[in-house]
């Protein structure tokens, strides 16, 4: 089964500094990565995902993630985080047999991770 | 977030009532999705539609019944819920094409339920 984990519920940085958002997977064959944030109160934004390619994404917000095959990882990063970054964080992998199997786009998600910049 | 559009952002509602949830997407998209987020529990996929037909029922209690009318639209309908439900429901939509192009999913902003 395809999964997805974030080992931490919650990053602490203090802001102007960078940071790490951990995520690794489990899947059979390439992976379809993801990464959301979500703002108190407010659906899910997209920020970045990785397909094929270049390992290193860059996305919204001057987020980037890393796709590490050998480590089986896709962790966020940001060379320097602002207090407006605080906010919760998702990783998600698409359900690739679906995808060619013609029935459905799933999304599994991480369980998220809170990150808090303090000023 | 004017791309997907939830309404209500806010519903109590009691175990005997009967209420629905709308959901519109204004991206040109042509697949739709119902999400169950709970404090603490990962997001919970309920119901996936690829262009009006429902493709996915994630073992979803039948007191949750959503509705499809086009591609535009998505309703959840609900009836004697359970204070266990309380959560919030997310919609989101997506550009699905053939040959399994992948495309990131968009979302609305969110139902805050509450049943008492």
């Amino acid at each position: 089964a395809q999964s997805v984990a974030q080992p931490e519920d919650q990053v602490n940085v203090a802001e102007g500094n960078p940071l790490t958002v951990k995520c690794t997977y489990s899947v059979s064959g390439n992976p379809y990565l993801f990464w959301y944030v979500q703002y108190p109160n407010r659906g899910l934004q997209f920020l970045l995902k990785y397909i094929t390619g270049d390992n290193l994404v860059k996305g919204s917000y001057g987020f980037e993630a890393e796709f590490n095959k050998s480590q089986t990882s896709f962790h966020l990063k940001k060379p320097s985080a602002l207090v407006s970054d605080s906010a919760l964080y998702f990783c998600a992998v698409r359900d690739i047999g679906s995808i060619y199997g013609g029935a459905t786009n799933k999304l599994i998600f991480g369980t998220g991770t809170l990150l808090a910049v303090q000023p | 977030e004017t791309g997907v559009t939830q309404t209500p952002r806010h519903l109590v509602m009691g175990m005997t009532n009967k209420k629905s949830l709308k959901c519109e997407q204004h991206l040109g998209h042509n697949a739709m999705y119902w999400y169950k987020q709970s404090a603490k529990k990962p997001l919970e996929l309920m119901f996936v539609y690829n262009f009006k037909e429902q493709t996915e029922n994630n073992s979803v209690p039948s007191r949750f019944s959503p509705e499809c009318p086009n591609s535009s639209h998505l309703f959840l309908h609900l009836h004697t819920l359970q204070p266990e439900d309380s959560a919030l429901y997310l919609c989101a939509s997506s550009l699905r094409i053939s040959g399994g192009a992948d495309y990131e999913q968009y979302f609305g902003p969110g139902t805050r339920l509450t049943v008492t």
